[in-house]
């Protein structure tokens, strides 16, 4: 299985916001809505920001928002703040029951 | 609060097999997913495989002939055993609620294949 297509890095000044992108195929990102976006600084576990396309788990600030269209998902981040600044995997369900990743995108706050 | 923590060797000689366990604190084992995802050095996430509390996995394709995944409900652990091992296969290996929506992660465990 491939894995799923981000920008490798993507930027934005504090206050601003900024969208990651995340494109699979119908037999993924296109095809159910269990696409997942989360949250990696170094040395740390990812945290989950956002499933099924769109919710947010408790605790999660509402400046993050997903969205998807067709193959692709979208991860938005309002009113940037410099403790955003991390690495931001994507990942999806699969027709063949497996789970496949994007290959990550490092955000900086200018 | 549901806790995660990973144990297993850090050193493993290569064509060896590597076994990890997961232990499930704060909350039971039954009625999720449970995944083992990898990250090698300087690299980005890849999915090992799910397992689901009744014992009903998956793997990554890429991984299949070399993985077992397993589940004990009554030690609220499940494990991964990965044979085989390569350098390619270094890398932190976590262990994490969920099969999609991976909402608790352990802190990770750095394996690293070398003889």
């Amino acid at each position: 299985q491939s894995a799923l297509t981000q920008p490798a890095s993507v930027s934005g000044s504090p206050g601003q916001s900024i969208t990651i992108s995340c494109t699979g195929t119908s037999s993924d990102v296109g095809g159910y809505n269990y696409v997942a976006w989360f949250q990696q600084n170094p040395g740390k576990a990812p945290k989950l920001m956002i499933y099924e396309v769109s919710n947010r788990p408790p605790g999660v600030p509402d400046r993050f928002s997903g969205s998807k269209s067709g193959n692709t998902a979208s991860l938005t981040i309002s009113g940037l703040q410099a403790e955003d600044e991390a690495d931001y995997y994507c990942s999806s369900y699969t027709s063949s029951t497996t789970v496949v990743f994007g290959g990550g995108t490092k955000l900086t706050v200018l | 609060q549901v806790q995660l923590q990973e144990s297993g060797p850090g050193l493993v000689k290569p064509s060896e097999t590597l076994s990890l366990t997961c232990t499930v604190s704060g909350g039971s084992i039954s009625n999720h997913y449970w995944s083992w995802i990898r990250q090698p050095p300087g690299k980005g996430l890849e999915w090992v495989g799910s397992i689901h509390y009744s014992g009903s996995a998956n793997h990554n394709p890429s991984l299949k002939s070399r993985l077992t995944i397993s589940v004990d409900t009554s030690k609220n652990q499940f494990s991964l055993n990965l044979s085989s091992l390569t350098a390619a296969d270094t890398a932190v290996y976590f262990c994490a609620r969920g099969r999609s929506m991976n909402d608790y992660w352990g802190q990770g465990t750095l394996v690293t294949v070398s003889s």
